[in-house]
């Protein structure tokens, strides 16, 4: 079974400019989560998906990060502008109802 | 105050060695624990539910402690591949993931 796919594994970009990643969860995975993972720290919620609706996105810097989940199924977390201290890894996670959840493997932002 | 609180190491081993190390949680309506276990570079990966009662899984074993609010993970007999980060993480509700900073274990042979 596959599991978590995300794109690209890794993005440099200047600051001030837009990125955007990508994620597919698990088949049948209703539920997606983006986190943010600095060096040296565990991953931070960001947003969380049941389906098409991000049920909690209290932790999503609104004035810059965006992300939806249009059909229920991929998902796509944006920046816009990217500053400095956005260099992370970026990482999604699926899971059926509020099981296990399934990590992919992460996007590397760096920000020059 | 951090919500999970954990030694970052890093431990340093020899094979055949047996690690231990711990977290705190400072919150004490926390419904459920985990470690999980993260290598360089790649995604965290569940290691293993943390149970009252304790609990082993091979070479690993977990404790939880509600009353004094943290966790353990021992390792025993260590092998090389054992080397990682692991992550300490409460869940604060039905969803909601809380993560340590990890603590690094190295097996040296």
């Amino acid at each position: 079974e596959a599991g978590v796919v995300q794109s690209p594994r890794y993005k440099i970009i200047e600051k001030k400019q837009p990125v955007a990643f990508w994620c597919n969860p698990i088949s049948g995975h209703n539920t997606l989560y983006w986190y943010l993972q600095n060096l040296g720290q565990g991953p931070e919620l960001l947003i969380r998906y049941e389906n098409e609706e991000a049920v909690d996105d209290s932790q999503l810097p609104k004035d810059r990060f965006s992300a939806e989940r249009l059909k229920g199924v991929d998902s796509t977390l944006k920046i816009q502008p990217a500053e400095l201290g956005d260099s992370a890894v970026y990482l999604c996670a699926s899971s059926a109802q509020n099981n296990e959840q399934f990590f992919g493997p992460g996007t590397r932002l760096t920000v020059l | 105050r951090k919500e999970v609180e954990q030694d970052p190491g890093p431990f340093n081993v020899p094979e055949g060695a047996t690690v231990a190390f711990n977290c705190t949680y400072s919150n004490s309506a926390s419904q459920s624990f985990f470690w999980y276990r993260q290598d360089c570079r790649k995604e965290p990966k569940l290691l293993m539910s943390v149970y009252s009662s304790g609990n082993e899984d091979g070479r690993f074993t977990a404790q939880l402690n509600r009353a004094s609010q943290y966790i353990s993970l021992l390792i025993r007999d260590s092998k090389l591949s054992d080397s990682a980060t692991y992550l300490c993480v409460v869940k604060l509700n039905d969803y909601k993931l809380s993560f340590g900073a990890g603590t690094t274990v190295t097996v040296r042979a």
